[in-house]
């Protein structure tokens, strides 16, 4: 079985101060996991994912994500953050065997705010 | 940019009643899902759909939920007899192929029952 735990349910940041959220996941297989963004009133976005490749991964607006193996970790990281980061994030994992199916597993999210 | 569209964005409705929430995948995908989040809790997965049959179904999905394509573009979500705790955001969610591993979202439907 495969799970993962978001450990803070809300961040609060400055603007222009970097931004962690973090993310532990349970899987069995080699996972992919993935970071979605959902701001107001709008859908999921993806952010960035991860998929056995380089463990460094870039993806939109200027986030980043290492997978981390031995620590069983996923962080979301952005250098500095800016106003607009302000939403819900949530961190996910699939099992690629199950492509077809339900292959993928929410955290709980983690609220971000951003002061001025 | 292709997305996925879901409609209406908000509805309410009294319990008992019956809702079909409706969804237009990317046109060329071939697997589709319907997720939800109750307010404050996780996102749940309900079903996936494929080559129009439920590919596999959460504990969630009981007898009063069904999903449909009717018409080779839209993917629908009823709800026979809403309840209470069926209040929640519903995603929808389409993928093109078994192999890719990222599925689209659509905004979301908020459903309140009252």
């Amino acid at each position: 079985a495969q799970s993962v735990t978001q450990l803070d349910s809300h961040v609060s940041v400055s603007e222009g101060t970097p931004v962690l959220l973090r993310c532990n996941y349970s899987s069995s297989y080699s996972p992919s996991l993935f970071w979605y963004v959902q701001h107001p009133n709008k859908g999921l976005q993806l952010l960035l994912k991860y998929t056995s490749a380089a463990t460094l991964v870039k993806g939109i607006n200027g986030f980043e994500a290492e997978f981390k193996k031995s620590e069983t970790s996923f962080h979301l990281t952005k250098p500095s953050a800016h106003m607009s980061d302000a939403a819900e994030y949530f961190c996910v994992v699939s099992d690629p065997r199950r492509h077809n199916n339900n292959d993928m597993r929410f955290g709980a999210g983690t609220r971000l705010t951003v002061k001025p | 940019e292709p997305e996925v569209t879901q409609t209406p964005s908000h509805q309410v409705t009294q319990m008992g009643q019956e809702v079909i929430l409706r969804c237009v995948p990317i046109s060329n995908h071939l697997y589709f899902y319907w997720y939800r989040q109750i307010l404050g809790q996780k996102v749940e997965f309900l079903v996936s759909f494929y080559n129009n049959e439920i590919s596999e179904k959460s504990e969630i999905f009981d007898d009063q939920f069904s999903v449909e394509r009717p018409d080779g573009s839209n993917f629908t979500l009823k709800i026979r007899s809403t309840k209470l705790e069926d209040s929640a955001m519903y995603f929808c969610a389409s993928k093109r192929t078994a192999a890719d591993t990222e599925a689209f979202f659509g905004q979301g439907t908020r459903l309140t029952v009252v």
